[in-house]
């Protein structure tokens, strides 16, 4: 079993659309929780992060985490083709950074 | 001004040689990070650096040795190339693991084995 295991998709939607991302993992030792963005041919890039169970919201973003389901959700509110990439989900633990498998989103005008 | 890079961008290469990737990053981080995506996209981690010191050595192949001359440099050489080596590897680099949680990617490098 993948310390992290995330839904690779892939995920269509149509523009405006809510998007729900997931990743569930095993080790209670992670602290801190983040979701990356990757575009084509390019490094991921950090969209949010958080350390505590709750919600943190930034724009049209919200990320969502429960310790004790070890569970982390992503929510793209009013989706745009803009959104169109690769969304990973890592967690860390000391200076150890793991990544989910990444679930490839589409928004489709 | 790149934060990190890598190079070379895209390395095409027969099976049985020997190859090295460099990464530097600019930022004054402490931790560097080797990657390895494949083609489904799995990021996976290879290594992991803090000061100079190897920190995180996961189930990586003896062919693969990580190089940190400096905190602002991690080479990746890899010895006796194999077609299942072909993915493209991403060097990052954060302030401290746990303290300030951004990595920040380089560009990343295409590796071909034929």
């Amino acid at each position: 079993q993948k310390e992290v295991e995330q839904d690779p998709g892939p995920l269509s939607v149509p523009e405006g659309a809510i998007v729900s991302l997931n990743c569930t993992y095993s080790n209670s030792a992670f602290q801190y929780f983040m979701w990356y963005r990757q575009y084509s041919r390019k490094g991921p890039e950090l969209l949010m992060y958080t350390y505590s169970s709750g919600n943190k919201e930034d724009g049209r973003f919200t990320a969502q985490v429960d310790k004790s389901s070890k569970y982390i959700s992503l929510f793209i509110r009013d989706s745009q083709p803009s959104d169109s990439a690769t969304y990973l989900c890592a967690m860390i633990k000391s200076v150890d950074m793991r990544f989910g498998a990444g679930t490839r989103l589409t928004v489709k005008p | 001004d790149t934060a990190v890079s890598q190079t070379p961008k895209y390395l095409v290469t027969q099976m049985g040689n020997d190859k090295s990737i460099k990464c530097e990053q600019n930022l004054g981080h402490d931790t560097m990070y080797w990657y390895k995506q494949d083609s489904k996209k799995f990021l996976k981690i290879m290594f992991s650096y803090n000061n100079k010191e190897l920190i995180i050595n996961e189930t990586v192949p003896n062919r693969f040795s990580p190089k940190s001359p400096d905190k602002a440099h991690l080479n990746l050489h890899i010895n006796s190339l194999e077609l299942g080596d072909s993915a493209v590897y991403f060097c990052a680099s954060s302030p401290q693991g746990a303290v300030n949680t951004e990595a920040f990617f380089g560009q990343g490098t295409r590796l071909t084995v034929v």
